[in-house]
């Protein structure tokens, strides 16, 4: 099992441009997530997902999007990026939230100029 | 609100040193999950344990420990014998069972954990 993969592992963008970060995982999980990590802040959850079809926001959802078409994936769009979304961003799954830990891909370092 | 404190920003100590991270939860759940994970130098995050809020037993591994107190809404973590591998950000997290915040992991801060040779 490659457990949970995130494509690109560094991106530099320009202001107002949009890029998708993937992620995929191989291990059936209902539950999937994206964080973002800040110097000093821990991990913030942007959105997650409870099972395809079904997302939700997070705690800084603004500026952000994601859609669960299917168990595996879980993309997060970036619609016009701002330095503020300079960050490390982990996805993460697990078998269901609550109880089971999350496996966390190795995330994708974004700086945005 | 679910909130994970981590007070130490940074903790330095000399190899085999004992060393403990301390975690400070607040939840108006019942049911709640705290976990620890571990971020090294190469930035992926490891597992390292689950305590739900109904098993207050304290918990060994190797030379990992964890302390679990309800009273004080604290989930510390020791390292005994500590090695330079041991070196990392430790992160502390919480998750409720119910209501509009199932699933949601919440992160502390973090510490950063440094050990010399």
């Amino acid at each position: 099992n490659a457990g949970v993969t995130q494509t690109p592992k560094f991106q530099v963008l320009k202001t107002g441009q949009s890029m998708t970060l993937q992620c995929a995982q191989d291990m059936n999980h209902e539950y999937m997530s994206w964080y973002r990590q800040d110097p000093g802040m821990g991990l913030r959850l942007i959105h997650y997902s409870v099972g395809a079809g079904i997302t939700d926001q997070g705690e800084v959802p603004n500026g952000y999007n994601v859609s669960r078409s299917t168990t595996e994936d879980f993309p997060l769009r970036l619609l016009s990026a701002a330095p503020s979304q300079t960050s490390v961003y982990f996805c993460a799954s697990s078998q269901h939230g609550g109880y089971n830990e999350q496996f966390f891909g190795p995330g994708t370092r974004l700086t945005v100029l | 609100a679910q909130k994970v404190t981590q007070a130490q920003t940074e903790i330095s100590v000399v190899e085999k040193e004992d060393v403990t991270l301390d975690c400070v939860y607040e939840t108006r759940d019942t049911t709640y999950y705290l976990f620890w994970y571990k971020q090294p130098p190469s930035g992926e995050l490891v597992f390292l344990i689950r305590r739900n809020s109904f098993d207050e037993q304290n918990e060994i591994s190797g030379r990992y420990s964890w302390n679990f107190q309800k009273s004080t809404s604290s989930f510390n973590f020791t390292i005994t014998a500590s090695q330079v591998v041991d070196s990392a950000v430790y992160f502390c997290a919480l998750s409720e069972a119910g209501g509009t915040s199932y699933g949601k992991l919440t992160f502390g801060q973090g510490t950063i954990l440094t050990v010399h040779p």
